[in-house]
Formats: structure tokens, C-alpha cells, sequence
């Protein structure tokens, strides 16, 4: 089936650092691929989406290129702030073609603190 | 507003009490899934719905159950909840099943069985 990894965490960073979080996914297809940010207490709010090979999905500074050739997504954003502490969340959504078409599969979550 | 709520928030009960966790959302949204959170494992679907008394299993069904007798509404049912069920649950719905635009998320309840 489908899945999705995220590099392990927590990451913790000073304020302006440079962030990268790894996400790596196995599916069939041409899923949909989407970062998800919980702040504390919160549900899942979308970050950033791509839909196929080559987009790059940007939001908040924060910017993900849907790479085909090496099944991966990940995160970076240049300048980190504190109130971008959060837990981050990758996840595909499974093409059409099957019984979970439209299933969103997420990763482990990473946890991100920054400090002032 | 476009939302999806949930309720309660907080439960803290016994071991074979059933619950009900209430979920709506106010954007005619046709798909609506119900996620479990645990730290390391990321969000599992329980049971989602595509559309009203269409339902069908997730990951993890096992020990729950949902109907989705209006468009907006979709409870989620723990009829003899166990401890391993303790966990923080989401709701959340979309356009259709095969949107590629966003899933809305409720706000979570965090559910602690004793």
C-alpha cells in the first residue's frame, strides 16, 4: 500500500535558521502530495499542495517540490520564525485507479521548535 | 464560517461506557473521514463516507463504528471503548473523494479511556 516517511524528529532551531524537513513516499500512480501544520492545540490546517510531478507548492515562505524521479516532497522554508513552531504533517493522496482512491496517507509528523 | 466542529473536545470515561463523538461541517462537503492521532504514527483513517449512508472502513476501524445519516453530520460511535482507543481523534471532510483541494480538520477530542 501506500506510504509516506518523514525524517525522524523533533528538529529544534534558532529563529532564521534554515529548515528542511525530509518526506519520502511510496505509491502507485500520481498521487497528490500535501504539507499539512498542527499548532498546539489545533486541528490540521493545509501548508502547501502539488498535484504533479515538477510543481512546487509555496506558502508562508514555505516551499515543497513534488520531485518524481527520487518519490519525494520535502519542506524548506529559508528564515524560520518562532510562531512557525508546530508539528508538521506530509501526506499523499491516493490516485484513481482503486478502492482508496481519495485516501489521504500521512507521515509520522515532525515535530519543529524554534527558539528566539 | 466555514467549518468543521466536533464534539466534546475533552473525555476522560470507563472502559465499556459508549460514547458518541459528534462532527459537522457547514460546507456541503461530501466526503468526511475520521483520523485517530498517536505520537510516532501519524494520523491512521478509522472510516470515512462519501457521501449520505455511504461508509466504508479505514486503517483502523476496529472498535468503532459511524453512519452518516445527514450530509453534514457524521458521529463517530465507540460502543465498548477499551484503553488502547485513549488517543486524540480528528474529523475532517472535503469536496468530494477525489479533491485534491484541501481536507478541512476539526478541531480534535482528546479521548482518555481509564
Amino acid at each position: 500500500g501506500n506510504s509516506v516517511t518523514q525524517m525522524e524528529g523533533p528538529v529544534t532551531l534558532s529563529e532564521e535558521a534554515f529548515l528542511t524537513i525530509n518526506c519520502t513516499y511510496t505509491a502507485t500512480g500520481y498521487p497528490s502530495l500535501f504539507w499539512y501544520v498542527q499548532y498546539p492545540g489545533e486541528g490540521l490546517q493545509l501548508l502547501l499542495k502539488a498535484t504533479k510531478a515538477d510543481d512546487k507548492g509555496s506558502n508562508k515562505g514555505f516551499e515543497a517540490t513534488y520531485r518524481k524521479e527520487t518519490t519525494s516532497f520535502h519542506l524548506e522554508k529559508g528564515s524560520v520564525q518562532v510562531s512557525d513552531s508546530a508539528v508538521y504533517f506530509c501526506a499523499l493522496r491516493t490516485p484513481p485507479g482503486g478502492t482508496s482512491y481519495g485516501k489521504l496517507t500521512f507521515g509520522q509528523g515532525t515535530i519543529l521548535t524554534v527558539h528566539p | 464560517e466555514a467549518q468543521v466542529t466536533q464534539n466534546p473536545r475533552y473525555l476522560i470515561t470507563v472502559t465499556g461506557k459508549k460514547l458518541t463523538v459528534t462532527c459537522s461541517q457547514n460546507m456541503n462537503h461530501e466526503y468526511m473521514s475520521w483520523y485517530r492521532q498517536d505520537p510516532g504514527l501519524g494520523l491512521r483513517q478509522i472510516y470515512y463516507s462519501m457521501n449520505v449512508e455511504v461508509t466504508d472502513k479505514g486503517d483502523v476501524p476496529e472498535g468503532y463504528k459511524v453512519s452518516r445519516k445527514e450530509k453534514r453530520n457524521f458521529p463517530l460511535i465507540l460502543e465498548s471503548p477499551s484503553p488502547n482507543q485513549t488517543s486524540l481523534y480528528f474529523c475532517a471532510s472535503s469536496l468530494s473523494r477525489g479533491s485534491v483541494n484541501e481536507q478541512f480538520f476539526g478541531p480534535g477530542t482528546r479521548l482518555t479511556v481509564l
